[in-house]
């Protein structure tokens, strides 16, 4: 099965780091641009990063540069979001989604069931 | 950072049509054909039912179309059923001012079926 599971979420304070993990599997992992999309409590979706197959190029959210850093690891078939300087707006469930092939043409395919941040003194 | 315009909600009986509508700018919608929607049940993953505009994935029923015209991309869904029930968003490829590229998310439609 075609599966994205993320995990690293939890409670941090304000000013903190987390990273978050997403396992790929039941596909060829290299083929797919990797997003990580959010959404906030009784907000809607939020795009956040994005990293193309071997990460030649790699886009984030106004909101998150320079505080965010999403990178991959093929070998391994996961994706990652390094999240620093954390801000209580940064609280929301976080999402990886598969894009096959560079992003443009095309859509999130398949999203995984997302984990929690919540940013809190 | 922009987000694309949709109405908050929208409603409809079984068996009717609704559409849903989407507003960029020049720079997103209107300037690319890459638009792409997701009906998303609280609580569940997003699911992907249009790309391109008016392309469906495989497995999505044909009561599900888009269109596009300048800024604007509207997703119409026919024939409601009770399930259709759900947020829909769109989302756009859009350039920057900074010469690179992002994603684009709208706001959100909840679909209430009557």
């Amino acid at each position: 099965d075609v599966q994205l599971v993320e995990s690293g979420g939890g409670l941090v304070k304000p000013g903190g780091s987390l990273r978050l993990s997403c396992a790929a599997s039941g596909f060829t992992f290299d083929y797919y641009t990797m997003n990580w999309v959010r959404q906030a409590p009784g907000k809607g979706l939020e795009w956040v990063a994005s990293i193309t197959s071997y990460g030649e190029y790699i886009y984030y959210a106004d909101s998150v540069k320079g505080r965010f850093t999403i990178a991959r690891d093929n070998a391994k078939n996961s994706v990652y979001l390094q999240m620093h300087s954390l801000q209580d707006e940064d609280t929301a469930v976080y999402s990886c989604a598969r894009w096959p092939g560079s992003i443009g043409s095309g859509g999130m395919d398949v999203w995984g069931q997302g984990t929690t941040v919540i940013v809190s003194s | 950072q922009s987000v694309l315009t949709q109405p908050r909600s929208v409603s409809g009986s079984p068996g009717q049509s609704v559409t849903i509508s989407c507003t960029g700018t020049s720079s997103d919608i209107g300037g690319y054909d890459y638009v792409s929607w997701y009906q998303h049940h609280p609580g569940k993953a997003p699911k992907f039912i249009l790309y391109d505009v008016n392309k469906r994935p495989s497995g999505v029923p044909d009561r599900f179309s888009g269109s596009k015209s300048a800024n604007t991309a509207s997703l119409t869904i026919s024939g409601l059923q009770a399930e259709d029930e759900a947020d829909y968003y769109c989302c756009s490829f859009a350039d920057t001012s900074a010469g690179t590229y992002m994603l684009v998310f709208g706001g959100g439609t909840k679909l209430t079926v009557l």
